[in-house]
């Protein structure tokens, strides 16, 4: 069974300050993949990242980044200078490759960012 | 034009009632899935279909039906609504072809079950 656990509930920060979101994952496999999406206000999923499991690397995109450690099964996303309108609820998702003929996400139950100024 | 439209975005109605939402892509992915999201709780698997003759249970399937009308098309049924299906529910797809097989979701119907 594969299973993707976020800890943090609820994230309160202000305005410029850095914050990190958890998420730690469970799985058998050996090929996996691992999903960060954020759900704004209005709702919808946006992507914002994909890592498969033979890359450790970790990734960078203007403010955001991302830290994959496979000896703790972690992949955890940082905000740098966090602004309002990263207020939202962020969601890590696992997708391992071979489970049977699933090829579906599993997802954590979400972090909620709010961000003040 | 949104590549994964659903249809309606929201919808309030009454216990007992049936309920169709749907879901079409332009895409040309093969797979499709239905979701529902319930706070705390995250997004959790429906039904979902590899091809328009492949339909799968998921995690919750209970209460629910899917049809396949299409490639591009698919909808969610409930037969007799019931409160706890009060939720957001997202389509979302993806394309076999693809490795990593990332999904594209919808923008979410939220239904109400009164």
């Amino acid at each position: 069974a594969q299973k993707v656990t976020q800890a943090q509930t609820e994230i309160s920060v202000v305005e410029k300050e850095d914050v990190t979101l958890d998420c730690v994952y469970e799985t058998r496999d050996t090929t996996y993949y691992l999903f960060w999406y954020k759900q704004p206000p209005s709702g919808e999923l946006v992507f914002l990242i994909r890592r498969n499991s033979f890359d450790e690397q970790n990734e960078i995109s203007g403010r955001y980044s991302w830290n994959f450690q496979k000896s703790t099964s972690s992949f955890n996303f940082t905000i740098t200078a966090s602004q309002v309108v990263d207020s939202a609820v962020y969601f890590c998702a696992l997708r391992t490759v071979y489970t049977g003929t699933a090829s579906k996400l599993t997802f954590g139950t979400g972090t909620r960012l709010q961000v003040t100024l | 034009d949104a590549d994964v439209t659903q249809t309606p975005r929201n919808r309030i109605t009454k216990t007992g009632k049936r309920i169709m939402l749907e879901c079409s892509q332009t895409k040309g992915h093969d797979r499709m899935y239905w979701y529902r999201q319930d706070p705390g709780l995250g997004l959790r698997l429906i039904y979902y279909s590899f091809d328009v003759k492949d339909i799968n249970k998921g995690e919750i399937s209970d209460g629910y039906s899917v049809s396949r009308q299409a490639q591009a098309k698919f909808s969610l049924s409930l037969e007799s609504a019931i409160p706890n299906q009060t939720a957001l529910y997202f389509c979302a797809t993806s394309d076999s072809g693809q490795d990593y097989n990332e999904q594209f979701f919808g923008p979410g119907t939220r239904l109400t079950v009164l």
